[in-house]
């Protein structure tokens, strides 16, 4: 069965440095998502992206955060100056299309910032 | 903005019982419900879903129901065994039809 996947599985930064967490999703899928879990607690959407553009972001998408699909098969979260509260589990999702709704999640960042 | 809220926090139901968690959503406009099993450390994995245009889904043990005029719908697990135990996430398809949202999860725990 496809599978999207993540690198690295856990990264250890000091806050304020940048960071890149990597995802390459399933190959026929159109729409990406980054989505996020701080420990405990339940999965917060940051960011859709479709057609080389961000469709939509939430409040926590703050201009520390981008995504870049740089190549045909990578899409990337970079977080630029990485605070303490940053300090989660990343999980990247795809799909196919809008009409399929049924998200693919990887097996996730745990992002520890220290 | 959409918004999801998931009952209870917690559930802890002896093998073999049912289980029942339920789930609110606050836009009208949502059309697509999946429900979502986490364990321990693992990434989220839909279990099952249903459309506005159906009241319920059944997948052998676990079924959904839906009722769009109270927006409400809920995940019934039948003769649960311990590996049903893990947190389950309710969601609803967000207004722009290109986000999913999560409810707050509900610790289910099956007790041998």
């Amino acid at each position: 069965e496809p599978e999207v996947t993540q690198t690295p599985s856990h990264q250890v930064t000091q806050m304020g440095q940048e960071v890149i967490l990597r995802c390459v999703p399933i190959s026929n899928h159109l729409y990406f998502y980054w989505y996020r879990q701080i420990l405990g607690q339940k999965v917060e959407f940051l960011v859709s992206f479709y057609n080389n553009e961000i469709s939509e972001k939430s409040e926590i998408f703050d201009d520390q955060f981008s995504v870049e699909r740089p190549d045909g098969s990578n899409f990337t979260l970079k977080i630029r100056s990485t605070k303490l509260e940053d300090s989660a589990m990343y999980f990247c999702a795809s799909s196919e299309s809008l009409q399929n709704y049924g998200y693919t999640f990887g097996s996730g960042t745990r992002l520890t910032v220290v | 903005g959409e918004n999801v809220e998931q009952h209870p926090s917690t559930l802890s139901v002896q093998e073999g019982d049912s289980a029942v968690i339920k789930c609110t959503y606050s836009d009208s406009a949502s059309n697509y419900f999946p429900w979502y099993k986490q364990e321990l450390g693992k990434r989220p994995q839909l279990i099952i879903d249903i459309r506005s245009n159906v009241g319920e889904k059944k997948d052998q043990r676990i079924a959904v129901t839906l009722n769009k005029t109270a927006k409400h719908f809920s995940l019934h697990i039948t003769e649960t065994q311990p590996e049903d135990s893990a947190v389950y996430f309710c969601a609803a398809i967000g207004t722009s039809y290109d986000k999913v949202i999560f409810g707050p999860g509900t610790s289910l725990s099956v007790i041998p």
